[in-house]
């Protein structure tokens, strides 16, 4: 059966440093893999959807970057966090019409 | 463009009453229609779809939906709520562009039980 995997759950991490969220999936080939993120009170916003490897695609302009280095791996970065990316974050995949979540990371950015 | 309104961000009801949270679309061509749970600090977790096919949807935990095209309804029920049921729930649109699925997520219902 397919299972995604993201990891950390939590993090706590300083204005103005780095950020690598990892997710990956198994059980499945080619997903379409998502990045949503999900801001206190907010409903779920898309951030990033990849159609394969080496293909990102960006929902809205912020300090985030995705990247996609393997069929079932997708990373989500930052290379200077800011106090407005605070939020729950969640990687998904899609198979036919259903989309399928990992367990979500919460970023606490102090 | 595509998109999933949710009427009321918070649903207060009394254990046993009917539950009733609201969503209406937006799409220009059929929609896949969706409603997702949420426990706190967890992911989503599918609780009923539309694809095509009947229109009145059963899912899991005794809940179930309904769409109505004419109206661009997918509204989500239980006719008896239970304490456990206290959630956010989320409502979604899939639609099929350039080969992929790309899903639009409603701002969410955060649904309070109380005794």
């Amino acid at each position: 059966s397919q299972t995604i995997h993201q990891w950390p759950a939590t993090l706590v991490q300083p204005v103005g440093s780095p950020l690598s969220l990892e997710c990956t999936v198994e059980g499945t080939s080619n997903p379409n893999l998502y990045w949503y993120r999900q801001a206190a009170g907010r409903g779920l916003q898309l951030l990033f959807y990849s159609v394969g490897i080496g293909q990102i695609s960006s929902e809205v302009p912020q300090n985030l970057s995705a990247s996609r280095p393997q069929d079932r791996q997708f990373i989500l970065s930052s290379k200077k966090l800011l106090l407005s990316d605070s939020g729950f974050y969640l990687c998904a995949w899609t198979g036919g019409t259903e989309a399928f979540f990992g367990q979500g990371t919460r970023l606490t950015v102090v | 463009a595509q998109s999933v309104t949710q009427l009321g961000s918070h649903v207060s009801v009394s254990e046993g009453a009917l539950v009733l949270l609201r969503c209406n679309y937006s799409s220009s061509v059929p929609p896949y229609l969706f409603w997702y749970v949420q426990y706190p600090n967890q992911g989503l977790q599918l609780l009923l779809k539309y694809t095509t096919g009947a229109t009145l949807v059963k899912g899991i935990n005794g809940f179930e939906a309904e769409f109505k095209k004419s109206e661009t309804s997918f509204h989500l029920t239980k006719p008896s709520a239970h304490m456990s049921d206290a959630a956010e729930y989320f409502c979604a649109v899939t639609y099929i562009s350039g080969g992929y699925n790309k899903l639009i997520f409603g701002a969410g219902t955060r649904l309070a039980v109380h005794p």
